[in-house]
């Protein structure tokens, strides 16, 4: 089945520095990826939506200038958090679109990255 | 405003009974929905969708039902088995853009106890 592989699965920063995410459909091609975060005993949020070749669409409330999402192939999507602050630490979540035999479009997604801004 | 609500924060069953699962939503426009398992410290896992088109979809021990009159749909487990202990999102898809986007509940945690 479709796998999607996140990296690093979990980072500590101090705060002021900048984190990057990866995102990698392992076995199809995503032209679109998602990027969720998720804070505790809370649902998931999506932050954003990340394009192929273009800029990524970006939820209300969500600063585009802290969470660099950059799309540059089929198959790898980035989410660089910068100048982390302890409120950013966070599980961020990304996920591609795959398509079912049925015809459903299921999400599939990451194992997660923990972040932990000291 | 959440457009798919999840009421119940935990269940516990017993193990071989059957779990109820149940999920809300507002968003008349959702054309799919979708329920996926979470453990601690790990991304979802899709478990089962349907259409907006059927009122129900069977995979093994998992069945979901789709009410659209009543906006609502539920996941049932039977039999129940510890290994299903995990936190349940419901989620709905619609399409917006060019691409399906999808709002979760906030998750039912289910304890199936041996």
């Amino acid at each position: 089945g479709a796998v999607v592989s996140q990296h690093p699965s979990r980072v500590i920063c101090k705060s002021g520095t900048s984190v990057k995410i990866e995102c990698r459909s392992l076995d199809f091609q995503a032209t679109t990826m998602f990027w969720y975060r998720q804070f505790p005993k809370q649902s998931l949020m999506l932050m954003a939506t990340s394009n192929e070749g273009s800029k990524a669409t970006y939820e209300q409330g969500v600063e585009k200038d802290k969470f660099l999402i950059n799309h540059a192939s089929l198959t790898l999507s980035t989410l660089t958090v910068t100048s982390a602050h302890p409120e950013d630490s966070s599980f961020y979540i990304c996920s591609a679109i795959n398509r079912t035999p049925s015809g459903a479009n299921v999400l599939t997604f990451g194992a997660g990255s923990r972040l932990t801004v000291l | 405003d959440q457009q798919v609500k999840q009421n119940s924060p935990s269940l516990s069953v017993q193990e071989g009974r059957i779990s109820i699962l149940n999920c809300d939503y507002t968003n008349s426009m959702f054309d799919y929905f979708l329920w996926y398992k979470k453990y601690p410290a790990e991304g979802p896992t899709f478990l089962i969708s349907i259409s907006s088109i059927k009122d129900k979809n069977e995979d093994g021990r998992f069945t979901v039902f789709l009410n659209k009159s009543a906006k609502h749909l539920s996941l049932h487990i039977v039999p129940s088995q510890p290994g299903d202990s995990a936190v349940y999102f419901c989620a709905a898809s619609v399409n917006s853009g060019g691409y399906q986007k999808v709002t979760f509940g906030i998750g039912t945690k289910l304890q199936v106890i041996p």
